[in-house]
């Protein structure tokens, strides 16, 4: 069985930093894609970042490079999201999932999320 | 930035059947940008119920399909139940950029 446990969540001040982890397990991690999705309190989905599990290729969306960065540690099957400079409107629940791009890319798998509340 | 279209709510009676569409703000939404859609109940994570535009997840009923209709992407669901009441988002894979939309709130009547 599949199962993504993320961890790493909690309170911080704008302009701080958190590593958000998900510990993957129930699947052969290696040439695998892996991601993260956030959802801010009352708020849709939004895609924050995707990395292929030997770190060979990473995309993030457009409005976080720079504060975010994801990778991955294949030997302990984690997943991994640095978020710095954070500002209260990066407060949301981050999920970690697991993409399927044998086509095109969808999420095959979904944790249940850790919550990130930037507040003074 | 491209921007992808939901309704933002939708009702249907129960037993009866509804379709949700996904569109771009600029173009069309064909099977050469591949869709997939989620079901999101209140205070749970997301659950992959369609990929690949037609793919149904494992698991996932028959009464749940995925299509194109015109110009944009479309999740039928028939004979709704009470606990199809959710949050719906598509999800597009722009090649190198995904983009969800933002979202369909389901009521069953």
């Amino acid at each position: 069985e599949v199962q993504l446990v993320e961890s790493g969540g909690g309170l911080v001040q704008p302009g701080g930093s958190l590593r958000l982890s998900c510990e993957a397990s129930g699947f052969a991690f290696s040439d695998k894609w892996m991601g993260w999705v956030r959802q801010a309190p009352g708020k849709g989905l939004e895609w924050v970042a995707n990395v292929k599990e030997d770190d060979s290729a990473s995309h993030i969306v457009g409005s976080l490079t720079g504060r975010f960065n994801i990778y991955t540690d294949s030997a302990k099957k984690s997943l991994f999201l640095e978020v710095n400079s954070l500002r209260v409107e990066d407060t949301a629940v981050y999920y970690c999932g697991k993409w399927d791009c044998t086509a095109a890319c969808h999420l095959a798998y979904w944790g249940r999320g850790t919550l990130v509340t930037v507040s003074s | 930035q491209t921007i992808v279209t939901q309704e933002p709510s939708f009702s249907v009676s129960a037993g009866g059947t509804v379709t949700l569409t996904c569109g771009l703000r600029s173009g069309s939404v064909s099977t050469s940008l591949q869709v997939s859609w989620y079901q999101q109940t209140p205070g749970q994570a997301p659950r992959t119920l369609i990929y690949n535009t037609y793919t149904r997840s494992s698991g996932v009923s028959d009464r749940f399909s995925g299509s194109i209709l015109g110009n944009k992407a479309a999740l039928t669901i028939t004979g709704a139940q009470a606990d199809d009441e959710a949050d719906y988002y598509c999800l597009l894979d722009l090649r190198d950029f995904w983009e969800f939309g933002g979202g369909t709130k389901l009521t069953v009547l």
